[in-house]
């Protein structure tokens, strides 16, 4: 079975913070992705990698930032949280192919910002 | 850019009825890939269906079906004999052929109420 793992399941973390929410698989994946989910919006993308220190956009990186130093693991950084990133983050990772990829998630991580 | 609409923020049904998830999507693309997500309560999203745009026989997997109608853009999740265990978040999602990303629906949250 996929696994994919984040470090918390929640976390409350101060304004002004620099706040790192970690993610591993243990499925040999190229591709590893950061999500945040706010209701009435879906998930949204932050960040991708589809190789070890190799990074892409999403649709809403400001304010983020990420690390891929070992293809098990991706790692995404508030530099300097604020309220406005309160919100559940989910790690997903898949294989790359040429067809469909389906993606494994993680638990998610719930932050809140104080 | 892909965008993917689900229109029912919320849907309710008692337990043995059969459900409809609607979902819609805008693309110019003609091979992509369309999924069907699902978020348990306090548990991690899982795939629950997928369906390649070039096939015209509709996806099934079990109790799951979708009716795919591609001139009109529409991806609808059918549950069939619902059960307490489908209560759960259902997202849409798109996937360009040859891409790594994901666009996800808003969201429905749905009840199977016993």
């Amino acid at each position: 079975d996929v696994k994919v793992t984040q470090s918390s399941r929640y976390l409350v973390k101060r304004t002004g913070e620099k706040v790192f929410l970690e993610c591993v698989q243990d499925m040999d994946h190229e591709n590893m992705f950061w999500y945040r989910q706010d209701p009435g919006l879906g998930l949204r993308l932050i960040y991708f990698s589809y190789d070890v220190k190799m990074k892409e956009k999403g649709d809403i990186p400001e304010g983020y930032s990420v690390s891929r130093e070992k293809k098990e693991r991706f790692s995404l950084i508030l530099e300097s949280a604020s309220t406005n990133q309160t919100s559940m983050y989910l790690c997903a990772s898949s294989p790359q192919r040429e067809w469909y990829n389906e993606q494994f998630f993680g638990p998610g991580t719930r932050l809140t910002v104080l | 850019a892909q965008t993917v609409t689900q229109s029912q923020p919320e849907m309710s049904v008692q337990e043995a009825e059969t459900v409809t998830l609607s979902c819609t999507y805008d693309t110019s693309e003609s091979n992509y890939y369309l999924f069907w997500y699902k978020q348990p309560p306090s548990r991690q999203m899982i795939l629950v269906i997928r369906q390649e745009a070039y096939k015209q026989q509709n996806a099934t997997e079990n109790r799951f079906s979708v009716n795919f109608q591609k001139a009109a853009k529409s991806f609808s999740l059918k549950i069939s004999d619902s059960q307490l265990g489908d209560t759960a978040m259902y997202f849409c999602a798109f996937m360009k052929q040859g891409a790594q990303k994901l666009v996800f629906g808003q969201g429905t949250r749905l009840t199977i109420n016993p």
